[in-house]
């Protein structure tokens, strides 16, 4: 089985752009698609990026997914940043049958 | 427009058995490809993948927690059935279903449900 590694936290001030990075221990990041979800206390969580890089209709596209073998990662780009994007961010994806998630990335909008 | 919602007991008491149904709509899970996710995040804690159900009947369990836990589906009601035996204070979590696809496609997430294992 496979790791995601997430950075604990990030932050950044509103109107700038933060990036998050999703490291896959061992077998190839382009293996499975990788999705990101959204957490906000008290709401369920939102997919923000699906495929890889992928937006669900709704999320703005100041968000954005990429991922890059060279460093065998994903990373969540959020543009523009707003209050409202305050959240715990997670990656994902699949081994074999199994659902990993990272750890959980927590940004901070100040 | 796919939704899931998640139902059962909010407090059980150590050594019980928690049973938590899925309801979901917007899709079928007799449909090829299809398959439901559970989920849950301690309190402060990160996402933890507990199991999955496929439309063939397929079913996967986490490495960790299989030994306690059951899946089960009603077609027919559109629902996926979770059971947790021998509950302990450290299980107590947001407890999600979700339709998490191997195959593609925007992942889809019930509202949660809190569960407290307490004496």
């Amino acid at each position: 089985n496979f790791m995601l590694t997430q950075p604990h936290s990030v932050s950044e001030s509103p109107g700038k752009t933060v990036t998050i990075s999703c490291t896959r221990s061992s077998g190839s990041i382009a293996s499975n698609y990788v999705q990101w979800y959204q957490l906000r206390p008290g709401s369920a969580p939102t997919t923000v990026i699906y495929e890889d890089n992928q937006r669900p209709s709704g999320v703005p596209d100041r968000f954005s997914g990429s991922i890059d073998s060279s460093s065998n990662s994903a990373s969540l780009t959020i543009s523009g940043l707003k209050t409202e994007d305050e959240a715990d961010y997670y990656c994902q994806s699949y081994d074999s049958s199994i659902v990993v998630f990272g750890g959980g990335t927590k940004l901070t909008v100040l | 427009q796919v939704t899931l919602r998640e139902s059962g007991p909010a407090l059980v008491k150590p050594t019980q058995t928690l049973t938590l149904t899925c309801t979901f709509s917007g899709f079928s899970l007799s449909t090829s490809g299809m398959c439901v996710s559970w989920i849950r995040q301690p309190p402060g804690k990160a996402l933890e993948w507990l199991a999955r159900i496929d439309w063939d009947d397929d079913k996967y369990y986490s490495t960790s927690l299989k030994t306690r836990l059951t899946l089960s589906k009603d077609t027919s009601k559109n629902q996926v059935v979770l059971t947790m035996t021998n509950m302990d204070p450290v299980d107590t979590a947001t407890y999600y279903c979700a339709r998490i696809s191997p195959y593609g496609g925007a992942a889809v997430w019930g509202q949660g449900t809190l569960v407290t294992v307490s004496s």
